[in-house]
């Protein structure tokens, strides 16, 4: 299982930012979006369920298109707080046991 | 969600010496899980911590370097034994089945951030 992120993204405050996520394959009944702040540990952000193609939660918008294993989150009013680390993660399976696996991670910078 | 601690929160150690974090669950869980993340990397995961049984290990990781206990249903340990640079990371616990996600929703700690010198 291979989870690609882009490494970096920078947006102006008040714009859209959009992470996109890649991934080989995946039994998991839930993707998941977590958010890491400097010196922190990964806070769960949001999740969408499989079967779904897309969930709404507030400012946060999931994409999922499993056709094309394409995982996306969609930050809406991008604010000064919203500049962290996201992590894409999904249930693969490694040497026949499910694990998460993370992606390499985006660091998203907005700039006032 | 539960709400999960570790201790220390950072620390700074010499090579060669050992250096013991603990994470603490305010519910009980049965499956905890001890990872890695190197500067500017991703996580890694260490080792499953069941409680009652021994650490599965992942490969690329050893009992004798990272060795784990698993007292009860609400705590763990891992340790970082015989220290060098190269193991300077955050050391993060998370917990599954928790959280009103599904059961296989993993939550994080805070992390410790460790440096070797």
């Amino acid at each position: 299982e291979d989870v690609e992120q882009s490494l970096f993204l920078s947006v102006r405050e008040g714009d859209s930012s959009v992470i996109n996520c890649t991934y080989t394959d995946s039994s998991s009944t839930y993707l998941y979006w977590y958010k890491q702040e400097p010196g922190a540990g990964l806070q769960l952000l949001t999740y969408i369920f499989s079967n779904m193609d897309m969930k709404q939660d507030q400012r946060l918008t999931v994409l999922l298109n499993k056709k094309d294993k394409h995982l996306s989150l969609r930050i809406a009013d991008t604010q000064t707080g919203d500049s962290a680390i996201y992590f894409c993660a999904v249930v693969g399976t490694t040497s026949g046991t499910y694990k998460y696996i993370f992606g390499t991670g985006t660091r998203l910078k907005v700039l006032a | 969600s539960a709400v999960i601690s570790q201790k220390p929160s950072r620390d700074i150690c010499q090579r060669g010496t050992s250096l013991t974090i603990q994470c603490q669950v305010d519910s009980q869980v049965t499956m905890m899980f001890w990872y890695r993340q190197q500067p500017g990397q991703s996580l890694t995961l260490i080792a499953t911590a069941n409680q009652g049984s021994e650490a599965t290990y992942e490969s690329g990781f050893v009992i004798d370097k990272f060795p784990i206990s698993r007292p009860n249903l609400t705590f763990s340990t891992l340790t970082v034994s015989n220290m060098s640079p190269e193991d300077s990371s955050i050391y993060l616990c998370s917990v599954e089945g928790t959280g009103v996600v599904s059961t296989d929703t993993q939550y994080f700690g805070p992390g410790t951030r460790l440096t070797v010198l």
